[in-house]
């Protein structure tokens, strides 16, 4: 089975400040790995995703994410926020190999402050 | 290119009541999936299915049943209302690597 947590459920910040929302994971196998954002009152849109390769993804909007095996961590990342970041984030896993069924995390709440 | 689209946005409805949540797709995936969302939970899996005319149990189905027979739709029953299924509720398609392609949602209020 696997299982996913993010370990802030709130994280504020201000405008142009660098952010990590944190997520870890367990797994069995090998896993894909994906970061969601939820804008309010909107479903989920993909924000970036770890299927094999390079550890460091890029996303939209100016997004990163590093996959560590070792630590079963798929930390997001930016350097500089705006305003408009101000979201819902969720981290999910899915083993690879033939799986269907993602877990998602709880969810972090990113707040940016002017 | 629509995505996945959900049927209605919103809906109230009185305990014991029926009802039938419509997802549709138009990205030819094979899997799709219902979810719901409540405050703090996240999203949690109800049923999902892997392929036209099939189906299965997620986390949590109870009072809830779904059909899929054709590939492009995935329908979400509800048989009798209760008020804990007040919720938001995301349907979302997905091919072989599972990234999730998300409708919009859909608010139901049970009173």
């Amino acid at each position: 089975a696997q299982s996913v947590t993010q370990l802030d459920s709130q994280v504020p910040v201000f405008e142009e400040a660098p952010v990590e929302l944190r997520c870890n994971y367990s797994s069995s196998v090998s896993v894909y790995l994906f970061w969601y954002v939820q804008y309010p009152n909107q479903g989920l849109q993909l924000l970036l995703k770890y299927l094999s390769g390079s550890t460091l993804v890029k996303g939209i909007n100016g997004f990163e994410a590093e996959f560590n095996k070792s630590q079963t961590s798929f930390h997001l990342r930016k350097p500089s926020v705006h305003i408009s970041d101000t979201a819902e984030y969720f981290c999910a896993v899915t083993t690879s190999g033939g799986s269907y069924i993602p877990t998602f995390g709880r969810g972090t709440s990113l707040i940016v402050h002017p | 290119n629509a995505g996945v689209t959900q049927t209605p946005k919103f809906r109230v409805l009185k305990t014991g009541q029926s009802m039938t949540l419509l997802c549709a797709q138009d990205m030819n995936h094979e899997y799709m999936y219902w979810y719901r969302q409540d405050p703090g939970m996240g999203l949690r899996l109800i049923h999902y299915s892997v392929g036209e005319g099939t189906t299965a149990k997620g986390e949590v189905p109870d009072g809830y049943n779904v059909s899929r027979l054709k590939k492009q739709n995935f329908l979400l029953g509800l048989e009798s209302a209760a008020p804990s299924q007040t919720s938001v509720y995301f349907c979302a398609s997905s091919g072989l690597d599972n990234e999730q392609f998300f409708g919009p949602g859909t608010r139901l209020t049970v009173l």
